[in-house]
């Protein structure tokens, strides 16, 4: 079964509209992070977050926003979506502290139109 | 200026040979380098990983070496197998409790039967 799930898949938007990626894992993990991969750059840390607080925050923009409901989910709300943030979104998480060993999800990828 | 920089940027070897990846870096602060192994389509997938303290880590056919005074580290693979085609990125964190992870922009490797 798969650790950590990422929901959905494939994701098609238009400009300007607002999407909710889905992140769950199922390691016990405390910590949950997000990151992207985009053609023109590699991967790049967004947020992280431990029991459920932010820790960092290294997107340079407010419609990005991480939502933590409980403590082995953390979705990624985007508003005002742009044909810059497409991309393949991954979820991670680690054990005993963010220094840890991460594990990536398996993606959701974005396509903004 | 890239912190993380790796080489080459795609490479292709015979079953059988030994493939060496190389990865540098920019920030003295950083302690703990991670190598992610990841096919189309899917998450990375951490493959081994290594901390400032040691200057080599051994796991089956993989080695990573470290030397901190040169600021460079490299992964080795013995044995390579077509199943070993993929991309691998070299990573770097400094453990100051973001759990940020820097990545290098991948070496898309190739191995031939």
């Amino acid at each position: 079964d798969p650790k950590i799930i990422q929901k959905p898949k494939y994701l098609v938007a238009v400009t300007g509209s607002e999407k909710i990626l889905i992140c769950e894992q199922y390691l016990g993990h405390n910590a949950m992070y997000w990151y992207r991969q985009s053609a023109k750059k590699p991967l790049e840390f967004m947020f992280s977050y431990s029991y459920q607080k932010l820790m960092d925050n290294q997107t340079a923009s407010s419609r990005f926003q991480p939502q933590s409901s409980k403590k082995n989910h953390l979705d990624l709300q985007i508003t005002a979506l742009k044909p810059d943030d497409s991309a393949t979104y991954f979820c991670a998480s680690s054990q005993e502290g963010l220094f840890y060993e991460q594990y990536f999800g398996p993606g959701t990828r974005l396509t903004v139109l | 200026q890239q912190q993380v920089r790796q080489s080459p940027q795609s490479l292709t070897v015979w079953e059988g040979g030994t493939t060496v990846l190389t990865c540098s870096y920019e920030d003295s602060t950083f302690n703990y380098f991670p190598w992610y192994q990841q096919f189309p389509g899917e998450g990375p997938a951490l493959l081994i990983s290594i901390l400032s303290v040691s200057d080599k880590k051994e796991d089956g056919r993989f080695t990573t070496f470290f030397n901190k005074r040169e600021k460079k580290l490299s992964l080795h693979i013995i044995d390579s197998q077509p199943g070993d085609s993929a991309t691998y990125f070299c990573a770097a964190s400094d453990f100051t409790n973001t759990g940020k992870l820097t990545f290098g922009d991948g070496t898309v490797l190739t191995v031939k039967p």
